[in-house]
């Protein structure tokens, strides 16, 4: 098993539908985050759990809804989203959620919105 | 305005030949990293700098932290096309909240 994994890789869905993405880490890790990767932006923070908990919500808009019922997996629901929202959904992890922790990336989600 | 640089955007070369690539910033910062994102891929952490000055070798990839540690470059000798991705530079400040923040990166192609 590599040690974060995203699914599903590619996801196009239109602007009324509901959809999950999902993401599971095999380092034993215990904080995770969602990052959203735009072309030619930074990669922009979302939220961050650390020990299950959400300690940052980096003014997410309320259509996206994350879900981390352990520290091995982290959900990001998706409702009514916008074409804007069309980007790679990259999932990460690192020992705690300290900024000095080395992140692993999962290889993310490519999302399209109709 | 980005808190952290990156320059150049893009960049194709010869395989063989050697860059650099830069991350600026007005800000200081306490550490900083260097990722390496492929194609289809996430991004790979390549390397952490903490003190101003500081020079790390990753066999032909060497990394230089700033000494007042507002900017880092990235220098690539003999490039490979396995050298070819996005170079993302990230970083911590107080300026930013003590959050990693990341530049847009630098794309670059390798050609053979």
């Amino acid at each position: 098993e590599t040690g974060v994994t995203q699914t599903p890789r590619h996801l196009v869905m239109g602007m009324t539908n509901k959809k999950s993405l999902k993401c599971e880490q095999h380092l034993g890790h215990n904080a995770m985050y969602w990052y959203k990767q735009s072309a030619k932006k930074p990669l922009e923070l979302m939220f961050v759990y650390n020990f299950k908990e959400q300690t940052e919500n980096n003014s997410v808009p309320s259509r996206f809804s994350p879900e981390c019922p352990n520290s091995s997996h982290l959900f990001l629901h998706l409702h009514t989203l916008q074409p804007e929202d069309s980007a790679l959904y990259l999932c990460a992890s690192s020992q705690v959620a300290a900024s000095n922790q080395p992140q692993h990336f999962g290889d993310g989600t490519r999302l399209s919105i109709l | 305005t980005q808190l952290l640089e990156q320059s150049p955007q893009f960049l194709s070369i010869q395989e063989g030949e050697n860059l650099t690539v830069y991350c600026n910033s007005s800000s200081v910062f306490s550490s900083l990293q260097w990722y390496r994102q492929e194609p289809g891929e996430g991004p790979v952490l390549l390397v952490t700098v903490v003190t101003g000055g500081e020079v790390k070798k990753l066999k032909r990839l060497t990394f230089q932290f700033g000494d007042a540690r507002k900017d880092s470059s990235l220098h690539i000798t003999a490039a490979q096309p396995g050298d070819t991705g996005l170079y993302l530079c990230a970083g911590v400040a107080v300026e930013y909240g003590n959050k990693l923040v990341f530049g847009a990166g630098t794309i670059l192609r390798v050609k053979s």
